[in-house]
């Protein structure tokens, strides 16, 4: 058990490009989750995922942001059209029940020029 | 309205003082999880304690302990005896069943500094 492993830990690109992030969650969680957390905020969730299926998403999470968690294992979170306010870092968790400890990784900071 | 209320922003403190981080939560649940998270400038959220809404014993865990109290919607974080390795933002959690899923919606954290 290695973790929420998420790739890329950072990424800088430029306004009006597509980002994609990756998350490989614990492999016996089934439940999966993104959030953004920008400076001086607390985590805000954007989606939620039970094995492949995406049950929750946010008003946060506008139509230039897509998520998918193919046969339930990794996750990828997709940004299109990238803006400035997207500046912030992406978290993934996982956990094996809800209600249950959530398992952070070590999140991708997303830096959009 | 915010779901879950870290009232304090930042508390600064000498090593060896006692802290209490407080946390307001608001739900209409009955059945409902609360959770503590350390962020240390590492980045990295990690997982401290786990609480359900029917347990309202309190916990200690070496220089940790969590008061609970379901009367006045807190629960409640206290260092004794910190130490500089402490210093981190602190972020409390609240887990409640939104559209048949239990989603974690977490305060605005509250950032810790132990000087030595």
């Amino acid at each position: 058990d290695t973790g929420v492993s998420q790739n890329p830990r950072h990424k800088i690109t430029k306004r009006g490009q597509n980002v994609t992030f990756r998350c490989d969650p614990i492999s016996e969680h089934n439940r999966l989750y993104w959030y953004r957390q920008t400076l001086g905020q607390g985590p805000e969730f954007l989606t939620y995922f039970q094995n492949e299926a995406q049950l929750e998403k946010s008003r946060l999470l506008s139509d230039r942001f897509s998520a998918e968690r193919p046969k339930g294992s990794f996750s990828t979170l997709e940004i299109q059209r990238t803006e400035q306010g997207d500046s912030a870092m992406y978290l993934c968790a996982s956990s094996e029940r809800f209600g249950y400890g959530y398992t952070f990784g070590s999140g991708t900071r997303l830096t959009v020029v | 309205a915010q779901k879950v209320t870290q009232a304090q922003t930042e508390i600064s403190v000498v090593e060896k003082e006692d802290v209490t981080l407080d946390c307001v939560y608001e739900t209409r649940d009955t059945t409902y999880y609360l959770f503590w998270y350390k962020q240390p400038p590492s980045g990295e959220l990690v997982f401290l304690i786990r609480r359900n809404s029917f347990d309202e014993q309190n916990e200690i865990s070496g220089r940790y302990s969590w008061n609970f109290q379901k009367s006045t919607s807190s629960f409640n974080f206290t260092i004794t005896a910190s130490q500089v390795v402490d210093s981190a933002v602190y972020f409390c959690a609240l887990s409640e069943l939104s559209g048949g899923s239990y989603i974690p919606t977490f305060g605005r954290g509250t950032s810790l500094i132990v000087h030595p």
